[in-house]
């Protein structure tokens, strides 16, 4: 099947520090992919939609100055929390359509833990 | 944009039995998947199920898109299958899932 990996799996940082967590579609091209982000006993909620090579699509009332990403290739798409706070903890996982593989089916990486200290 | 409820929100089971939750949505669908979020996070895909019927072991699902709404069937319960239960659904082109708020399932032995 499709796999979709995300790196870090856990990543602890300082309140004012930046993140970086990579997205990678491993055996397929993804020229969409989309970021969801969970608080604890809470559903997905969809973050936005990154499209290779063009800017990203926010959802209302998510910042896009504070969470910057970048889709540069087909198979790998990154989400930046900038200047992170202690509310931006959370679990942030990323998810990557398959088209050419005949179906809309959607595949999702383990997540990653973000604490922010 | 689509609208997708899950019900119950809540069950608990005693282990062997069986149990059905169910998810409703609001418009037609080119996609609805059912998923298991183990508790390490990870999403584990169940069913990609936007019309018919699915079976894999003691786990089945269907879904009646004329109806809008999908089922997803537990035989023979586990505790291992404690756990939330996600739907998420997308009604057009390459649009992203919209989830459930889940089902959290408690298997007790």
């Amino acid at each position: 099947g499709a796999v979709v990996s995300q790196h870090p799996s856990r990543v602890i940082c300082k309140s004012g520090t930046s993140v970086k967590i990579e997205c990678r579609s491993l055996d397929f091209q993804a020229t969409t992919m989309f970021w969801y982000r969970q608080f604890p006993k809470q559903s997905l909620m969809l973050m936005a939609t990154s499209n290779e090579g063009s800017k990203a699509t926010y959802e209302q009332g998510v910042e896009k100055d504070k969470f910057l990403i970048n889709h540069a290739s087909l198979t790998l798409s990154t989400l930046t929390v900038t200047s992170a706070h202690p509310e931006d903890s959370s679990f942030y996982i990323c998810s990557a359509a398959a088209p050419g593989r005949g179906s809309y089916e959607q595949y999702f990486g383990p997540g990653t833990r973000l604490t922010v200290t | 944009g689509i609208q997708v409820e899950q019900s119950p929100p809540d069950l608990i089971l005693q282990e062997g039995a069986n149990s059905t939750l169910r998810c409703n949505f609001s418009d037609s669908v080119n996609n609805l998947q059912w998923f298991h979020q183990n508790p390490w996070g990870q999403l584990i895909n169940l069913f990609y199920i936007p019309s018919g019927t699915k079976q894999n072991g003691r786990l089945s699902a269907t879904t009646v898109a004329t109806e809008r709404y999908s089922l997803l069937y537990i035989s023979s319960s586990q505790t291992t299958d404690s756990g939330v239960y996600f739907c998420a659904a997308r009604n057009s082109g390459n649009t992203p899932l919209v989830f459930g708020k889940g089902t959290r399932l408690s298997v007790i032995a």
